[in-house]
């Protein structure tokens, strides 16, 4: 138990659904974190919440539409995606974004059919 | 570009061996962090070194910082099977803000 919580563990949606990833933290941190991990490929940074503000922000497909309506959730709400990104997705915390120790949740494991 | 890169890419030893994974980096750092995967689920931090210190210990778990070739290496002492999962190495950049992962070590211990 890392003191991050992510809902739903598995998902399988088709291309047309719009469905949300939930995340929790319970360690009163000010960071959190949407990260997605691919098969064979390297773990690859979506977005950094600093305070509920969007800091960070990599080049992610708007298909993906993160919100942090407060410093303990994030969201990442999903549409219109396709079949490469099926993968796992990691929520995460620290207690701020400067080179601290981060805390993970258990992952998201998104399918899209 | 992705900073720190981890060697070997996998490691397959016997329980009781030692086990040792080397990552190496190409800027300054403030820190440099390991973490483990197992298998489908979240990384769990393992330990964490400063830019200043040369070596840390956590139980069966050494870790070493050469910051003058800019690399650190992980050695899991008397593996076990349990041990088996993806490590990872995550650096600080200096004046940068979040950690950047590399691409990690599988390592398989059999029993």
């Amino acid at each position: 138990e890392t003191g991050v919580t992510q809902t739903p563990r598995h998902l399988v949606m088709g291309m047309t659904n719009k469905k949300s990833l939930k995340c929790e933290q319970h360690l009163g941190h000010n960071a959190m974190y949407w990260y997605k991990q691919s098969a064979k490929k390297p773990l690859e940074l979506m977005f950094v919440y600093s305070l509920e503000e969007r800091v960070e922000n990599n080049s992610v497909p708007s298909r993906f539409s993160p919100e942090c309506p407060n410093s303990s959730h994030l969201f990442l709400h999903l549409h219109t995606l396709q079949p490469e990104d099926s993968a796992l997705y990691l929520c995460a915390s620290s207690q701020s974004i400067s080179g601290n120790t981060i805390y993970f949740g258990e992952g998201s494991w998104l399918t899209v059919v | 570009s992705q900073q720190g890169e981890e060697d070997p890419q996998a490691l397959s030893i016997q329980e009781g061996e030692n086990a040792t994974m080397n990552c190496s980096y190409k800027t300054s750092i403030n820190n440099l962090q390991w973490y483990r995967q197992n298998s489908g689920r979240g990384l769990v931090h393992l330990i964490l070194i400063r830019s200043n210190e040369r070596e840390k210990h956590s139980g069966r778990l050494r870790v070493t910082l050469d910051t003058s070739k800019k690399s650190s290496s992980l050695l899991i002492t008397a593996s076990r099977a349990a041990d088996t999962a993806s490590y990872f190495c995550a650096t600080d950049l200096s004046g940068y803000s979040t950690l950047t992962f590399g691409k990690g070590t599988m390592l398989l211990v059999s029993p």
